[in-house]
């Protein structure tokens, strides 16, 4: 089975924090994505990448940024966070092209 | 600019019930739609992928099909059980290789 593991479930930040939003997945997927879904707003992609350093924009990119060193690993960046960007955070990967994507559980965040 | 829309927002069936949830999208040049399933405060579960090719594809108690000329996919799901109560959200995938444009799902509530 394919696994997106999240390195956390709830996290509570304070303005202003740098924060570190962590996912790895274990089937050597190309491609790897954030999300943010908010009521009523549904999801939102926020960057992707197709492979290793490789980066694009989603929608709302704004006030993040993101990193993927390694295969298996993509990281958000939140640079200074805030309120508005309390949220759940979904983290997903599948293969190259145009195949079935796989989320992690989700990361509940607030910011204070 | 594909938009995607699940129509109901909620519904509330009695166990037993064959049901189906909709989903239409604005751009026919899709790659791909797939279905998933969303727990509270959980993160998203694959169900079913339909690549544009393909006209439906089935997963026990469920079956999805896709008309990319309409613009619509259907999700059936046949004897229902409380334990399918959940968010069922439909994304389809365009030429951005992987990236996909969720509707607002619909929230499925099954009583005994």
């Amino acid at each position: 089975d394919v696994k997106v593991t999240q390195s956390s479930r709830y996290l509570v930040k304070r303005t202003g924090e740098k924060v570190f939003l962590e996912c790895v997945q274990d089937m050597d997927h190309e491609n790897m994505f954030w999300y943010r879904q908010d009521p009523g707003l549904g999801l939102r992609l926020i960057y992707f990448s197709y492979d290793v350093k490789m980066k694009e924009k989603g929608d709302i990119p704004e006030g993040y940024s993101v990193s993927r060193e390694k295969k298996e690993r993509f990281s958000l960046i939140l640079e200074s966070a805030s309120t508005n960007q309390t949220s759940m955070y979904l983290c997903a990967s599948s293969r190259a092209g145009y195949t079935e994507a796989f989320f992690g559980q989700g990361t509940r965040l607030t910011v204070v | 600019k594909q938009e995607v829309t699940q129509i109901p927002a909620a519904l509330s069936v009695p166990e037993g019930e064959n049901l189906v949830l909709n989903c239409s999208f604005t751009d026919s040049a899709i790659y791909n739609l797939q279905w998933f399933r969303q727990d509270p405060g959980k993160g998203l579960t694959s169900l079913l992928l339909i690549q544009s090719s393909q006209r439906e594809q089935t997963s026990g108690r469920l079956n999805a099909s896709l008309d990319k000329s309409s613009g619509r996919s259907t999700l059936y799901i046949a004897a229902s059980q409380p334990g399918d109560s959940a968010t069922y959200l439909c994304a389809v995938g365009g030429n951005q290789g992987g990236k996909l444009i969720f509707g607002q799902g619909t929230e499925l509530s099954v009583k005994p």
